[in-house]
This record gives structure tokens, C-alpha cells and sequence, in this order.
């Protein structure tokens, strides 16, 4: 069964600051993986997904994603946070292929920002 | 605007009314989803709709029902709730079940009273 850890339940940084939110997997197979935001009272919105290829993924809103497969890891990194990226922040893991049907979410990470 | 819509954005109601959610994909997916989002807890998937065939969680109680009449439209059916299902419920599309990530509509907040 694939499961998604995200250890951090909350995060606080400065504005400006470097963020990374961290992501641990267990995926049988060769996993897909995505990050997503929600924003207080709305959907979650993909940032960015990682299928294959290149290990590090740009996303919007200037994130990456490195996809390490020794650490079962997926983080999310961002150089500079800005105020607008207070939200939380949700890892997730997808079926390659066969019957699994689902995303898997982890439990999620809340950012704040401070000024 | 991620071309998920749902409706209503809110919705209160008590324990005996029935209501219904809804959700619409305007991007030509095959598949669609329903996701309960509590307080403190991970993202539950409740039903999955691909190409009008329906998959469930057998821990959904029987007090929701959904309905997916064609690829770009799904219900969920509300009666006789109780007040822990109070939560988001959200909707999501994909273009298929596996091999791609999904988009999800801003959600309905429930409220049971």
C-alpha cells in the first residue's frame, strides 16, 4: 500500500527566508508524486508532479521538488517565501498503473509567514 | 479557476434535510472523485467515478450516495447526516485514474447541526 509522510504539521519562516517542506513516500513501484496548496476555504492546487526524468522539478510560484528514490523523499523547496504563501501544503503520491485509483495525501504542512 | 466547479460553496443542514453536492469538469476528463477534507485528518477519498464506472471506500457510510450521470458531472447525495460529517467535501477530475495528477474544484463546507 502507498502512504505519504510529511513529518512537519506546522512551519513558521520570515518572509524572504528559504523554505523547505519535507516528504517521505512508501510506493512499491515507480511512483508519481505531486505537491499541492490550499489556500484557507479553497481546493488544493497543483504546484508541481514528478513522473520521471529529471529528479529536480520547477513548479509555479517559483517552488521545486527533488525526487531523491534512496530517501523515499520528495521535498519542497522555495529560495525566498513571500507573504502570498502562507497555506498548506499537501504531498502526494499517485499509481503508476493498475488498480490503486487514488491519489494518496499526506496529513499536510502549514505554513505561515512571518513579516 | 482550475475547471472544477462546485456548488454550493457553502451549505448548512440539518441532521434529516437531504441535499445534494455538485460538480462539473469542463476539461474533458475521464475521471472524477470525491474527497472528505476534516480538521486534523488526511484527505479521505470517498468515491471514484472513471469512465461512469464507480469504485468506493466501503467506509463511506450509506447516508452518502453519489451520482455520475456522464463524464462531466457528479453528485453527491446527502441524507440523514450526522454532525461529524460536517467537513470540506471536494471534488476532483482526472484524465484517467492512474498516470496523471488530478485538479480539484474549491470545495463545498458542510455544515450538520
Amino acid at each position: 500500500a502507498q502512504s505519504v509522510t510529511q513529518p512537519d504539521i506546522h512551519i513558521t519562516v520570515s518572509e524572504g527566508a528559504s523554505l523547505e517542506l519535507r516528504c517521505n513516500y512508501s510506493y512499491g513501484a515507480t511512483p508519481y508524486l505531486f505537491w499541492y496548496v490550499q489556500s484557507p476555504g479553497q481546493g488544493l492546487q497543483l504546484l508541481l508532479k514528478y513522473f520521471s526524468g529529471d529528479t529536480l522539478v520547477q513548479g509555479i510560484k517559483g517552488f521545486e521538488a527533488e525526487f531523491k528514490r534512496s530517501q523515499s523523499s520528495f521535498n519542497l523547496r522555495k529560495p525566498s517565501v513571500h507573504w502570498s504563501d502562507a497555506a498548506e501544503y499537501f504531498c502526494a503520491v499517485g499509481p503508476f498503473a493498475g488498480s490503486a485509483r487514488q491519489l494518496t495525501f499526506g496529513s499536510g504542512t502549514q505554513l505561515t509567514v512571518l513579516p | 479557476e482550475t475547471g472544477v466547479t462546485q456548488t454550493p460553496r457553502h451549505l448548512v443542514m440539518g441532521m434529516t434535510n437531504k441535499k445534494s453536492l455538485k460538480c462539473e469538469q469542463h476539461l474533458g476528463h475521464n475521471a472524477m472523485y470525491w474527497y472528505k477534507q476534516s480538521a486534523k485528518k488526511p484527505l479521505e477519498l470517498m468515491f471514484v467515478y472513471s469512465l461512469e464506472e464507480r469504485v468506493e471506500n466501503n467506509s463511506v457510510p450509506s447516508r452518502f450516495s453519489p451520482e455520475c450521470p456522464n463524464s462531466s458531472h457528479l453528485f453527491l447525495h446527502l441524507h440523514t447526516l450526522q454532525p461529524e460529517d460536517s467537513a470540506l467535501y471536494l471534488c476532483a477530475s482526472s484524465q484517467r485514474t492512474a498516470n496523471t495528477e488530478a485538479f480539484f474544484g474549491q470545495g463545498t463546507r458542510l455544515t450538520v447541526v
